[in-house]
């Protein structure tokens, strides 16, 4: 079926280092690739997207890079910060609609 | 800033009992989306309208029902409600295209004994 699949489950980083998530999809129509921060207690809220006529997007310390032959993307978040603790969803949209990963628990550590 | 609300943050119900989530935005927006929120399965679509009246199933639909009377309002319906509906329930909201910027509500988190 479709799918979305995300890795890692859980990343644990010091703060100033970087994290990077990645997420694959099996649906090549998809076209639209938004990535989602969700702080505990709260709805999840959009950081980043791409489309698929785009390789890379950066937005200050967090970027995403996409591979549609190889079916991949990823977020980068560099010099982590304690405030970038959350779970990090990725998605893809077979058929037009958002098909979520599973989500990373980022944790940054002082 | 667009602004989705949510009835409630937290919810207990029994076995059987018919439940309603209500979801309110305050945007115009055309789209309103209703997903469940478990574990290690990331946020999975239950239903989505994207206009009055209007309805579609989405990933999980079973044992659920939707309504959509106002644009600014979307209700889940839980005909019945099981102890494998012990969710989150997110709802969201975009404008016209479906591939948009969803925004999401805060959450229910529904208990059911």
């Amino acid at each position: 079926g479709e799918n979305v699949e995300q890795h890692p489950s859980t990343l644990s980083v010091q703060e100033g280092d970087s994290a990077v998530i990645k997420c694959t999809y099996s649906d090549s129509a998809s076209n639209y690739f938004p990535w989602y921060k969700q702080e505990l207690g709260k709805g999840p809220q959009l950081i980043i997207d791409i489309r698929s006529n785009v390789g890379e997007k950066k937005d200050q310390r967090i970027a995403v890079t996409l591979n549609k032959t190889a079916k991949h993307f990823s977020l980068h978040i560099t010099e982590t910060q304690p405030e970038d603790s959350a779970v990090y969803f990725c998605a893809a949209t077979p058929r037009g609609k958002l098909q979520f990963g599973a989500g990373t628990q980022v944790v940054v550590t002082p | 800033d667009v602004k989705v609300t949510q009835s409630s943050r937290y919810l207990v119900k029994r076995t059987g009992e018919k439940v309603f989530l209500e979801c309110v935005q305050d945007m115009d927006h055309e789209n309103m989306f209703w997903y469940r929120q478990d574990p290690g399965l990331g946020l999975r679509l239950i239903y989505f309208s994207y206009d009055v009246k209007m309805k579609e199933k989405g990933d999980i639909p079973e044992g659920y029902s939707v309504s959509r009377e106002k644009k600014e309002r979307f209700s889940l319906i839980l005909e019945s409600a099981s102890t494998n509906q012990t969710s989150m329930y997110l709802c969201a909201s975009s404008p016209g295209q479906l591939q948009e910027t969803q925004y999401f509500g805060p959450g229910t988190r529904l208990l059911v004994l």
